[in-house]
């Protein structure tokens, strides 16, 4: 089946500094992918879908100059924490879909963003 | 809205037994219905979607349109499916996921 990639798979940094988190598909080409953030033993909210080539769509209440997506290639997209505070702390997943009939979604391993 | 129910945050069964994992669902339109599910220390993945009307690892699950429901049930319960189990809805033909809560499903020997 298709891989998705996240890296880095843990993060931990400095109260108002800023993280990027890669999500990449390995073996397809993905013109849209999905950032979600899971809390702890809660269920994935999704936060914006990343589209190649063009602006991000984010979700209701999610801050789009917090939350900076850039889609630069069809195989990689980066989510960018900016100015992160100790309530940004989360899971983050990505996932891509597998482009056929059946909209399955391939998801990331996550990234734990740990702010201090 | 679209919106997914999982009721049961938490559901223990013992080996052998039957398993039935709820899902409930509010969309307007017509809905594609998926169960995912996630082992320990393993990414998220697809179990089953209604569309397909596949039986995966023994779990099936009927799309019920006029409950608004898509339970995911298996006749006897294995200790490798304790798991975490997300029922998800998208839009007909689209792609952006609405999770439920999520149940943890716990098998005993």
């Amino acid at each position: 089946g298709a891989v998705v990639s996240q890296h880095p798979s843990r993060v931990i940094c400095k109260s108002g500094t800023s993280v990027k988190i890669e999500c990449r598909s390995l073996d397809f080409q993905a013109t849209t992918m999905f950032w979600y953030r899971q809390f702890p033993k809660q269920s994935l909210m999704l936060m914006a879908t990343s589209n190649e080539g063009s602006k991000a769509t984010y979700e209701q209440g999610v801050e789009k100059d917090k939350f900076l997506i850039n889609h630069a290639s069809l195989t990689l997209s980066t989510l960018t924490v900016t100015s992160a505070h100790p309530e940004d702390s989360s899971f983050y997943i990505c996932s891509a879909p597998s482009g056929g009939s059946y909209n399955e979604q391939f998801f990331g391993p996550g990234t734990r963003l740990t702010v201090l | 809205a679209q919106r997914v129910t999982q009721p049961e945050k938490l559901l223990s069964v013992f080996k052998g037994a039957p398993v039935e994992l709820k899902c409930n669902y509010s969309y307007s339109g017509s809905p594609e219905l998926f169960w995912y599910v996630q082992y320990s220390r393993q990414r998220l993945q697809l179990l089953l979607r209604h569309i397909s009307r596949e039986s995966i690892k023994g779990f099936t699950a009927d799309l019920n349109k006029g409950e608004t429901s898509f339970h995911l049930k298996k006749p006897f319960a294995q200790e490798e499916d304790s798991a975490m189990y997300y029922c998800a809805l998208s839009g007909r033909g689209a792609q952006k996921l609405v999770f439920g809560q999520g149940t943890r499903l716990t098998i005993n020997p």
